[in-house]
């Protein structure tokens, strides 16, 4: 059974400071993995997406990167700025429900950026 | 563009009452619809999933039930709401490999 893991659960930093947020999955045979944003009481919004074939992937501020064998992702956001703050979801998609996408969940990061 | 509307935002029922809660999905066609309900500290969970009209799979066995009675539109109920029902309802829709989210339900059984 796939297990997502996030970790840290909570984290608080200054402005303009870079960080990395962490998320870890036991089965390697996934199909995609996806980043999320979610501000308190809203829903989810897709920050990045990574195919199973890709390392990484950017946009902006921030950069993806995947590593299948280790089961690992880093979410990378250099120069962070106060409207960061939210929580960060990671989820991947097994394998065997590609053509669904049916997504499994961490538990997320709540990341506050100081002013 | 593709948006996703899902409403309502908030919702205090109490114990025992029907729920309908509805998503549509505008500019795709065919898309995979979601249900996912958020519990408080926890991470999300995926309820329910369909892949074209009248399909629809069950991922966890609970008091909920889904419906897609059209291509754009997503429909969770139940006959009667129990206290554990209470979360945070995220309807989601993907046509390839990327996932999208509505706003969310808010739901507190009473």
């Amino acid at each position: 059974k796939q297990e997502v893991t996030q970790i840290p659960a909570a984290l608080s930093v200054p402005e303009g400071e870079n960080l990395v947020l962490n998320c870890s999955f036991t089965d390697s045979a996934i199909y995609n993995l996806q980043w999320f944003r979610q501000d308190p009481g809203k829903g989810l919004t897709s920050l990045l997406l990574i195919q199973s074939s890709q390392r990484e992937q950017t946009s902006g501020r921030l950069n993806a990167s995947l590593d299948k064998s280790s089961g690992r992702s880093t979410l990378y956001i250099a120069a962070s700025q106060p409207g960061d703050s939210a929580t960060y979801l990671c989820a991947v998609g097994p394998n065997y429900g590609g053509a669904t996408n049916k997504l499994i969940f961490g538990t997320g990061t709540l990341l506050a950026v100081q002013p | 563009s593709q948006t996703i509307h899902q409403w309502p935002a908030t919702l205090v029922q109490p114990v025992g009452s029907p729920l309908s809660l509805e998503c549509t999905v505008e500019g795709t066609s065919n898309p995979n619809l979601y249900w996912y309900r958020q519990a408080a500290g926890r991470g999300l969970q995926l309820l329910f999933y369909s892949v074209g009209i009248g399909q629809i799979s069950s991922e966890v066995p609970q008091n909920l039930s889904a419906s897609r009675p059209q291509d754009r539109q997503f429909i969770l109920s139940s006959k009667k709401l129990l206290l554990s029902d209470s979360g945070f309802y995220l309807c989601a829709w993907a046509f390839s490999t990327e996932a999208f989210f509505g706003q969310g339900t808010r739901l507190t059984v009473v």
